[in-house]
């Protein structure tokens, strides 16, 4: 069974400075998918960012970037220019391709220091 | 469009008591999908529904946990004789086809989730 862990149960950023969350996984598969979701107070788990496995060029959307490293499992997340409304959880997950479903690490609350 | 709603947003009930739980998808999305939220956890899947196949239960905790999803739309999850620790926040998703179907990645869209309280 796959697994996803995140060893940071708290983080904090001044405004406008870059935080980078940890995330590691383990899985036999070769073909899979890695996801960071913010979970604001609301509940509603919004998606962040993805990154297909066979891909070897890191994803990136707008302030955020990941750096995967399929060999040893990691796969981190880099929030640039930290803004106030970045305050959430977040959470890495993992999809087999081919399989739907979701395995969520416990999630990292980040808090930003205005 | 309106989004993933879930209600109630919030239930309280006492040990023993049958509860619930509802999820309106995204109109047009095939997959449906439940997860639970405990305290302090990352969520954990429960039960995927794809279509007219039959749903993957694989990850029920437990016989008293139990959903439907009728006429391809609205799912119902329902837990009997809740205990203390089905306290949790039940997370709902619904996806356009399944979330890897054609070899794409179809995106799950999140409900706002029922806190549930077990007393």
């Amino acid at each position: 069974a796959q697994t996803v862990t995140q060893s940071q149960p708290e983080m904090s950023v001044q405004e406008a400075e870059t935080v980078t969350l940890s995330c590691t996984y383990d899985t036999s598969e070769s073909d899979y998918y890695l996801f960071w979701y913010k979970q604001p107070p609301s509940r509603q788990m919004i998606l962040v960012i993805r990154q297909e496995a066979y891909k070897q060029q890191n994803a990136t959307e707008n302030r955020f970037s990941v750096n995967f490293q399929k060999a040893a499992k990691s796969f981190s997340l880099k929030i640039s220019d930290s803004q106030l409304g970045d305050a959430a959880m977040y959470f890495c997950a993992y999809s087999n391709f081919g399989n739907e479903k979701l395995t969520f690490g416990t999630g990292t609350r980040l808090t930003i220091i205005p | 469009g309106a989004g993933v709603s879930q209600s109630p947003s919030n239930k309280v009930t006492e040990k023993g008591k049958d509860v619930e739980l509802r999820c309106d998808p995204i109109s047009g999305h095939t997959a449906l999908y439940w997860y639970r939220q405990s305290l302090g956890q990352g969520l954990e899947f429960l039960i995927y529904f794809q279509g007219n196949s039959a749903p993957d239960k694989s990850g029920l905790p437990s016989d008293r946990f139990s959903a439907e999803r009728t006429g391809g739309s609205v799912s119902t999850l329902t837990i009997q004789r809740t205990q203390q620790e089905d306290s949790a926040v039940y997370l709902c998703a619904s996806s356009p086809l399944g979330g890897l179907a054609g070899g794409l990645y179809n995106e799950q869209f999140f409900g706002p989730g029922t806190r549930l309280t077990v007393l």
